[in-house]
């Protein structure tokens, strides 16, 4: 059974720093590109960050790039998302999620509130 | 960016009738579109991409249609547990791009 799990969120002060992982399993995960995705409280879905498989191709949206790193470590079935600078607006649920161009899995979530 | 515009964002239905939804891109995006559907204690599901193509372990009740800019998503004969809230998100370009969602409440 495909499993991803998303850790590291929690509440944190304007400017600060978090790092998110997403830990897969049920597939082989160093075969697919990875993406991160957010849903802001009552808001709909902002796709955030891509990897691919072999971390070769990586891409960001423009709300995040400059703040945020997506990284990945095959050999652990782990996936980062590293961000700096935080600001109130990237108050959300982040999700992992599978897929190239669709997302055929999505984790659970976690949530991080930025605010003083 | 491509903007997608999902209509209406709500809608009351009861179960066995049909329903559709709309996904309006501001250009072309081919056929990569997709769409998901969104419940809560569950994770987020894939029930179409590129425009028609059905997810393994989508019921065939689900269907999608449409190119270019204009694209359908549409579910015949409701069951209890098709009543959530839709998304469609285009896979053409980078950054891609979700629709506000459609929430699909019991009548």
């Amino acid at each position: 059974e495909v499993q991803l799990v998303e850790s590291g969120g929690g509440l944190v002060q304007p400017g600060r720093s978090l790092k998110l992982s997403c830990v897969a399993s049920g597939f082989t995960f160093s075969n697919y590109g990875m993406n991160w995705i957010r849903q802001a409280p009552g808001k709909g879905l902002e796709w955030v960050a891509y990897i691919s498989s072999g971390s070769s191709y990586i891409y960001y949206a423009e709300t995040v790039k400059g703040r945020f790193t997506i990284s990945r470590d095959n050999a652990k079935n782990t996936l980062y998302l590293q961000m700096t600078s935080l600001r109130s607006e990237d108050t959300a649920l982040y999700y992992c999620a599978i897929g190239s161009s669709s997302y055929f899995y999505w984790g659970q979530g976690v949530m991080v509130t930025v605010s003083s | 960016d491509v903007q997608m515009t999902q209509s209406p964002s709500y809608l009351a239905a009861s179960p066995g009738e049909s329903v559709s939804i709309s996904c309006k891109a501001s250009k072309s995006i081919n056929t990569y579109l997709a769409w998901y559907q969104e419940k809560p204690g569950k994770t987020n599901k894939l029930l179409i991409y590129s425009g028609s193509t059905l997810q393994s372990g989508t019921p065939s009740r689900f269907s999608g249609s449409g190119s270019g800019t204009d694209f359908t998503l549409t579910i015949r004969s409701l069951e209890p547990e098709d009543f959530a809230v839709y998304y469609c998100q285009q896979h053409n370009e980078y950054p891609h791009t979700f629709g506000a969602g459609t929430k699909l409440e019991l009548k």
